[in-house]
């Protein structure tokens, strides 16, 4: 079962201008969320998280927003830069680290 | 963080072989995790390896077909047995920061099996 999805499988922003990037979730026991980003032949790295008793933590260009009513998280990047273009991955973990979930990833797409 | 390498990089193998994938860390850490990522599909935890007892898998993987190795702190090893074209994918070791929850992953091993 899918218990994160990422319902963009891409997308496409152009440089300067905002990419907002979307994750939702099924079970509400996970308490810590994070972003990575992926480039191609390398391995998954962490770029930003939130604990469930936040509803924003912003780093730099980066800003997670968690809705846990919605169950629901989104990663803003503001400016959007070309080097960004990646594929991002929202996860969610429970107190059980055997409970980290991945979504399947957003490619996203910075046009110069 | 923690600079994490594996081996092979990538195989092809042929259906019903064994391919073993090394992950190397540069520090000790407790827990070591396994992860697939088959095409077009989210990231999945095949098992946690903690060193000095057996591997947990997740629901979906059994021992027997991914059989786990955790001889010290920093090294873990990740059997694909009797292997079948539905086996081709993406495998990545990890491991979890000792300070916070974030992970870092290897470079991952790209398997494809004919």
């Amino acid at each position: 079962d899918q218990q994160v999805k990422q319902n963009s499988p891409s997308l496409s922003v152009q440089e300067g201008r905002i990419s907002i990037l979307n994750c939702d979730y099924t079970n509400s026991m996970f308490d810590y969320f994070l972003w990575y980003k992926k480039y191609p032949a390398e391995g998954p790295t962490f770029l930003i998280s939130i604990s469930s008793i936040k509803d924003k933590n912003e780093d730099g260009r980066f800003t997670v927003f968690l809705n846990k009513s919605a169950k629901h998280l989104s990663l803003h990047i503001v400016p959007s830069q070309p080097g960004d273009s990646a594929v991002y991955f929202c996860a969610a973990q429970g107190e059980n680290n055997n409970d980290m979930r991945f979504g399947a990833g957003t490619r996203l797409t910075v046009k110069p | 963080s923690a600079v994490i390498s594996q081996k092979p990089s990538r195989d092809i193998c042929q259906r019903g072989t064994s391919l073993t994938i090394q992950c190397q860390v540069d520090s000790q850490v407790t827990m070591m995790f396994w992860y697939r990522q088959q095409p077009g599909q989210s990231l999945t935890l095949i098992a946690t390896a903690n060193q000095g007892s057996e591997a947990t898998y997740e629901s979906g993987f059994v021992i027997d077909k991914f059989p786990i190795s955790r001889p010290n702190l920093t090294f873990s090893t990740l059997t694909v047995s009797n292997m079948s074209p539905e086996d081709s994918s993406i495998y990545l070791c990890s491991v979890e920061s000792s300070l916070s929850y974030e992970q870092y992953f290897g470079p991952g091993t790209r398997l494809t099996v004919t």
